[in-house]
């Protein structure tokens, strides 16, 4: 199964400014996926990263709030912006081999201020 | 939308026991996923079920695929005190959006006091 390591591990951050969480993949996937886990629940999709095109989101969740960069196959960013108390979770980064197994990552854990 | 219903929602395990976890839902799926994630980590994939009726072993860890590919059921056999987490049923659908992979609630695995 791919190695996937998520940056940073986990930050503690004010109200209004933003976090941007980089996901390194050791090896060339198609399918990489942003994933919300507020605490204590299970995890919602945030949305599909497309390499060499825009993010698909899911209903909930837009461009503005959640950017996210996949510039190749190995390598993704996604960024909360303006942030809120309501945003402190982990968000998990995730990959497709095969046809339908999917690994995550360790997570980054996020605290808003 | 679609959901998946999983319990039970928690239970308390004494080493030695065997455990059942199941996950149901009103809608088809042609994979069922089981994860398992520890505090502070991104969630393991443990077992994937691709058929109907499917059954398959990871160890101490059976899980079969429902035939009517609405169900699926995770046990786990002689449990240690390592099988403490929680447990997350993950299905998927058919292609598009139905393609991602929708999470249960979660089985939370506790130690006996």
């Amino acid at each position: 199964s791919a190695v996937i390591s998520q940056k940073p591990s986990r930050d503690i951050c004010q109200r209004g400014t933003s976090l941007t969480i980089q996901c390194q993949v050791d090896s060339q996937v198609t399918m990489m996926f942003w994933y919300r886990q507020q605490p204590g629940q299970s995890l919602t999709l945030i949305a599909t990263a497309n390499q060499g095109s825009e993010a698909t989101y899911e209903s909930g969740f837009v461009i503005d709030k959640f950017p996210i960069s996949r510039p190749n196959l190995t390598f993704s960013t996604l960024t909360v912006s303006n942030l809120s108390p309501e945003d402190s979770s982990i968000y998990l980064c995730s990959v497709r081999q095969g046809t339908y197994e999917q690994y995550f990552g360790p997570g980054t854990r996020l605290t808003v201020t | 939308g679609q959901q998946l219903n999983q319990s039970p929602q928690s239970m308390f395990i004494q080493e030695g026991e065997d455990v059942s976890m199941n996950c149901t839902s009103s809608s088809i799926f042609n994979t069922w996923l089981w994860y398992k994630q520890d505090p502070g980590e991104g969630p393991v994939l443990l077992i994937a079920l691709y058929k109907a009726g499917e059954l398959t072993s990871n160890g101490r860890l059976t899980a079969q695929f429902g035939i009517t590919r609405k169900d699926s059921f995770l046990n786990i056999s002689a449990s240690i005190p390592s099988d403490v987490g929680i447990y997350f049923c993950a299905a998927q659908g058919y292609g598009g959006s139905q393609g991602n992979l929708i999470f249960g609630k979660g089985t939370k695995l506790s130690v006996k006091p």
